[in-house]
């Protein structure tokens, strides 16, 4: 299987702990995206990367998430002292830069549930 | 900021029936517009996309025109199926320069048999 995949696909923690969520890129894609997806709702832009670099971060970024991708392959996505707020659906999707104009390939998610 | 806008659902049909879903948006520059697809238990999948005005995407016997000057992308199909039955949901990107895609709420169709 070559498209994206995340890890974990579920996750149930309790307010206040922390949560790591991975996400492995297609092959080759330099661009990872993250996303948030609440109940009804449509994937909110959260950051994205090309490479290892950090490009944008949305505003719904609050300072408990952080996201990195240090060999410029994989990335991570962890959020500190979670909140019932954060349950959600948290989907990662990647691209190739120059690649059929902005169309992104995206992962099967990880549902985050906060107890 | 960008924003998409697109029916609410649910929308319920008949198998055979003509679909419409209407999507408009608002966007600076000239964004390139997609409508992805959410089956039961399954990801994002990308049914077609457009990138620029008078495009038509197309996949899968559906079909949404870019309208830059009703900034319109309506998804249609001539004779829906049961297998159709999905979240439907309309999505733009690089309007203002930004990367990230921007999504509508999205739309739960149901086709009946």
């Amino acid at each position: 299987d070559t498209g994206v995949s995340q890890d974990p696909r579920h996750k149930i923690t309790k307010r206040g702990q922390n949560v790591t969520f991975r996400c492995d890129p297609i092959s080759e894609h330099n661009r990872l995206y993250w996303y948030r997806q609440t109940l009804g709702q449509g994937p909110e832009f959260l950051t994205y990367f090309q490479n290892e670099a950090q490009l944008e971060k949305s505003r719904l970024l609050s300072d408990r998430f952080s996201a990195e991708r240090p060999k410029g392959s994989f990335s991570t996505l962890e959020i500190q002292r979670t909140e019932q707020g954060d349950s959600a659906m948290y989907l990662c999707a990647s691209r190739p830069v120059g690649g059929r104009a902005h169309e992104q390939y995206f992962g099967p998610g990880t549902r985050l549930t906060v107890t | 900021g960008d924003s998409v806008t697109q029916m609410e659902g649910p929308v319920t049909l008949s198998e055979e029936a003509f679909l419409t879903i209407n999507c408009t948006y608002t966007a600076t520059g000239y964004p390139s517009l997609f409508w992805y697809v959410q089956y039961p238990g399954e990801g994002l999948q990308l049914l077609l996309k457009a990138t620029k005005a008078d495009d038509k995407g197309s996949n899968k016997g559906f079909e949404a025109t870019y309208r830059k000057e009703t900034t319109s992308f309506h998804l249609e199909k001539g004779s829906v199926q049961v297998s159709d039955s999905a979240v439907y949901f309309c999505a733009l990107s690089g309007g203002g320069g930004a990367d990230g895609l921007t999504f509508g709420k999205g739309t739960h169709l149901i086709i009946q048999p």
